[in-house]
């Protein structure tokens, strides 16, 4: 995983509950991105940041809430409003430069039961 | 583009043969291009990069090519083995989806999926 690490790994959420996933890196880099990927489909973006303290909405950030206070870390809650939350959730980080591409973590998955 | 509830399109191959994954982007002024490897269950994994000066760049047992005229990239896998089956993404970053800053931000591909038969 190169130092990313997402838990927990499974996640169950009921029906009108909040969740949180983790995601903490020990790689010094800046940026850092929350992706969905819905089973035989491709990435979409969440949210992604570049900086402590900010942080931008991809195309579906509806029902998802992050926070960057730290350098390390970029968690992403998964909210109630969000109406169709089982999928599998890909952190990823990236160093400043454009030639460069990411580092995911092992991924999330989480299921409304 | 991203892809965006469409699913993937399927590739089956014999092992032994070789493997040819395309995808075509859009973005003029990409000028970076990774390809990611994804088992089942697990995050994605870098395989290989080009830059946008190059045309062929090769590594163990994949090269990629890159047409800029056409906006097309390719993975191509010699001698394909059972444990390359997984989802292949091509994925480009330019100036363009920098929104001035220095980091950029991937656009994917819609993804392949490779299966490889004993």
């Amino acid at each position: 995983d190169g130092g990313i690490t997402q838990s927990p790994k499974y996640l169950f959420r009921k029906e009108g509950q909040n969740v949180t996933l983790s995601c903490e890196q020990n790689l010094n880099h800046d940026a850092m991105y929350w992706y969905r990927q819905d089973p035989g489909q491709g990435l979409r973006l969440i949210y992604y940041s570049q900086i402590v303290n900010d942080f931008q909405k991809g195309d579906i950030a509806e029902g998802y809430s992050v926070s960057r206070e730290k350098k390390e870390s970029f968690p992403l809650t998964v909210t109630s409003a969000q109406k169709n939350p089982t999928a599998f959730y890909l952190c990823a980080t990236k160093r400043r430069g454009l030639s460069y591409g990411y580092t995911f973590g092992s991924g999330t998955r989480l299921t409304v039961v | 583009g991203e892809s965006v509830g469409l699913h993937l399109p399927t590739l089956s191959v014999q092992e032994g043969d070789n493997s040819i994954i395309n995808c075509a982007y859009s973005n003029s002024a990409s000028d970076y291009f990774i390809w990611y490897k994804q088992e089942s269950g697990k995050g994605p994994q870098f395989i290989i990069d080009i830059r946008s000066n190059m045309d062929k760049r090769q590594g163990q047992r994949v090269t990629v090519l890159l047409n800029k005229t056409v906006k097309h990239l390719s993975l191509q896998i010699a001698a394909t083995q059972p444990g390359d089956s997984a989802v292949y993404f091509c994925a480009e970053n330019g100036r363009a989806n920098a929104g001035g800053t220095s980091y950029g931000k991937l656009t994917f591909g819609q993804g392949t999926i490779l299966t490889v038969h004993p």
